[in-house]
């Protein structure tokens, strides 16, 4: 049990362009999710934490325009990059903590976004 | 802020030893201490954990070890086996779930 799935898993995209990824809680209902960013050889760094029908709460440093986190039912979460630029290349990763299994946090999949 | 520590950033070992990575964690308030395994190109996959109120626990031939007077806790896998190779990682999460991740360490299990 516990499966959570992202979509895309990988996507290419041109400079200036949105890219949205969807995180799925599959067996679940998740009342909160986390959405990370993870560049080459480095470990994972949270950028938001998402809670269903409220608004996201973003990391220092990272940009709530830029990525946009809907958590509109308690199996999704749709992470958002608007304005792609290269930079912004990366592997997206999401979790999603299953209330009746405490602090346990499980993992997807991940999204790798290449920006042209 | 909060912080954790992971030594080492690589570990070679020869297949059937043992390895053992550390983890050192700021936040006093920390009660709950995953281990991820991540393969290329996938997701980290929980592979064991442990909670404060207990010291060591062991699933197999993998074991964690918790310290918390030091702020340690370390990560033991016995009789290494080549599809162990992977990058390991450690972290933190306090009553908030904010979950804070050590560095990494890429483990080579040589055949």
């Amino acid at each position: 049990g516990a499966v959570v799935s992202q979509h895309p898993s990988w996507v290419i995209c041109k400079s200036g362009t949105s890219v949205k990824i969807e995180c799925r809680s599959l067996d679940f209902q998740a009342t909160t999710m986390f959405w990370y960013r993870q560049f080459p050889k480095q470990s994972l760094m949270l950028m938001a934490t998402s809670n269903e029908g409220s608004k996201a709460t973003y990391e220092q440093g990272v940009e709530k325009d830029k990525f946009l986190i809907n958590h509109a039912s308690l199996t999704l979460s749709t992470l958002t990059v608007t304005s792609a630029h290269p930079e912004d290349s990366s592997f997206y990763i999401c979790s999603a903590r299953d209330p009746g299994k405490g602090n346990e946090q499980f993992f997807g999949p991940g999204t790798r976004l290449t920006v042209l | 802020g909060e912080n954790v520590e992971q030594h080492p950033s690589t570990l070679s070992v020869q297949e059937g030893d043992s390895a053992v990575i550390k983890c050192t964690y700021s936040d006093s308030a920390s009660n709950y201490f995953p281990w991820y395994k991540q393969e290329l190109g996938k997701g980290p996959q929980l592979i064991i954990d442990i909670r404060s109120n207990v010291g060591e626990k062991k699933d197999q031939r993998i074991a964690v070890t918790l310290n918390k007077t030091a702020k340690h806790f370390s990560l033991h896998i016995t009789e290494t086996q080549p599809e162990d190779s992977a990058v390991y990682f450690c972290a933190a999460i306090t009553g908030g779930f904010k979950t804070i991740f050590g560095a990494g360490t890429r483990l080579f299990v040589k055949a």
